[in-house]
């Protein structure tokens, strides 16, 4: 049982290059979330999804794209690297309960993004 | 809108020593609150989570936290720190399929 897993551990990008950061969880958990870390911020949701083929925003949304076709993969694509996207990204994953965020998440190691 | 503040921003603790580290929120209903731990370099951590039922909750570690609602907190305290507990900790609110977090606390531990 891996848990929550991301590619890569760490990303250097170009302002305008795109890429995908990979998240996939074994556990069986419908609830999956992309979440990025930057200093004295705490945890930002970024997108969400509640099961396969249903995503939705979070907090910070803008200039990331997400899509869910499987239980297991969520992945995070950004459509034009920039700056500001320089962060440490986190996926989380959980069971689905109804209408509210109620179970434990549980986090993936992280993936370190620079955008020079 | 949920929000969650943790006033503290770096705190030092000696080895041995209690420790107690604030959280308040905002939210209009019954919160869901959590507290997770992050040590450097990896991912967070469940310590314990509040639902419902007795505000006193215990969590894993040696971890306990109060939820009270006068007082819109959720703080975190350990009786006896050991320097494993250096991390940064951090108090979220949840609603809907939303999870927000505060800013975070970094703990140091001295010997």
């Amino acid at each position: 049982n891996a848990g929550v897993t991301q590619t890569p551990k760490f990303q250097v990008l170009k302002t305008g290059q795109s890429m995908t950061l990979q998240c996939a969880q074994d556990m069986n958990h419908e609830y999956m979330s992309w979440y990025r870390q930057d200093p004295g911020m705490g945890l930002r949701l970024i997108h969400y999804s509640v099961g396969a083929g249903i995503t939705d925003q979070g907090e910070v949304p803008n200039g990331y794209n997400v899509s869910r076709s499987t239980t297991e993969d969520f992945p995070l694509r950004l459509l034009s690297a920039a700056p500001s996207q320089t962060s440490v990204y986190f996926c989380a994953s959980s069971r689905r309960q109804a209408g509210a965020i109620t179970d434990t998440q549980y986090f993936g190691p992280g993936t370190r993004l620079t955008v020079l | 809108a949920q929000s969650v503040t943790q006033p503290d921003i770096h705190i030092t603790v000696s080895e041995g020593a209690s420790l107690e580290l604030r959280c308040n929120y905002s939210y209009g209903a019954t919160p869901y609150l959590f507290w997770y731990v992050q040590s450097p370099g990896q991912g967070l951590q469940l310590l314990l989570k509040y639902f419902s039922g007795d505000t006193l909750v215990q969590g894993i570690k040696g971890f306990e936290a109060e939820f009270k609602r006068s007082q819109s907190s959720f703080n975190l305290r350990k009786p006896s720190v050991h320097w494993s507990d250096a991390a940064e900790y951090f108090c979220a609110v949840g609603s809907d399929y939303k999870l927000s977090f505060g800013a975070g606390t970094t703990v140091t531990v001295r010997a």
